[in-house]
């Protein structure tokens, strides 16, 4: 089965710009997840979709991030403006269900460096 | 709120050495735990997996043993090998409603020839 696809792989912007990053799910997953890992320390999660909805999104910064999964498919992950501490691999995850024994599925992530 | 503690790494064996990372967590219900490995230049995958009391998880020679009253999950290899060096990841998914993940910061394991 195809894995989940993330792009970009890298995308270097300045700081009060915008940036979008973009995931599609293993097919047949409902369950999305948004990651952020900075350097040295383990993927914090932004964003948990099932289908189209939102389960949790208490660790996502509202002022400037967004996330949306319209048709219950794939994602994306959006950042305006950025600033310099959003610089880190923004990882993307599916699972087949929201269950807690489900595993997740990582995508290889879209390293973001702001200048 | 939920929470994963891992030992700091580097970890550094020779080949053929025994391995212990040790993880302990804090969580609401019963959670299931797990382990995932990053390779050197690759996204994470899972290792392996426990979701109840006693289980054990084993995958690649790997093994973790679930253990409710140390809230632990230490992972421990017999003899590692040099393709085993990689960023390993404890994680739990809690039962308080939503399985919202947590993950720890990770251990960096080394394997020298």
């Amino acid at each position: 089965e195809a894995g989940v696809a993330q792009s970009p792989r890298y995308k270097i912007i300045e700081k009060r710009q915008s940036v979008a990053f973009w995931c599609n799910p293993i097919s047949g997953h409902a369950t999305l997840y948004w990651y952020q890992q900075i350097l040295g320390q383990g993927p914090k999660l932004l964003i948990q979709f099932q289908n189209n909805g939102v389960v949790d999104d208490s660790q996502l910064p509202k002022d400037r991030f967004s996330a949306e999964r319209l048709k219950g498919v794939d994602s994306t992950l959006k950042i305006q403006p950025a600033k310099l501490e959003d610089s880190a691999v923004y990882l993307c995850a599916s699972s087949l269900s929201g269950a807690g024994n489900q595993p997740q599925h990582f995508g290889d992530g879209t390293r973001l460096s702001i200048l | 709120g939920d929470s994963v503690t891992q030992m700091e790494g580097p970890v550094t064996l020779s080949e053929e050495a025994f391995l212990t990372i040790n993880c302990t967590y804090t969580a609401t219900g019963y959670p299931s735990l797990f382990w995932y490995v990053q390779y050197p230049g690759e996204g994470l995958q899972l290792l392996l997996k426990a979701t109840k009391a006693d289980d054990k998880g084993s995958n690649k020679g790997f093994e973790a043993t679930y253990r409710k009253e140390t809230t632990s999950f230490h992972l421990e290899k017999g003899s590692v090998q040099v393709s085993d060096s990689a960023v390993y990841f404890c994680a739990l998914s809690a039962s308080g409603g939503s399985y919202i993940p947590t993950f720890g910061r990770g251990t960096s394991l080394i394997v020298h020839p």
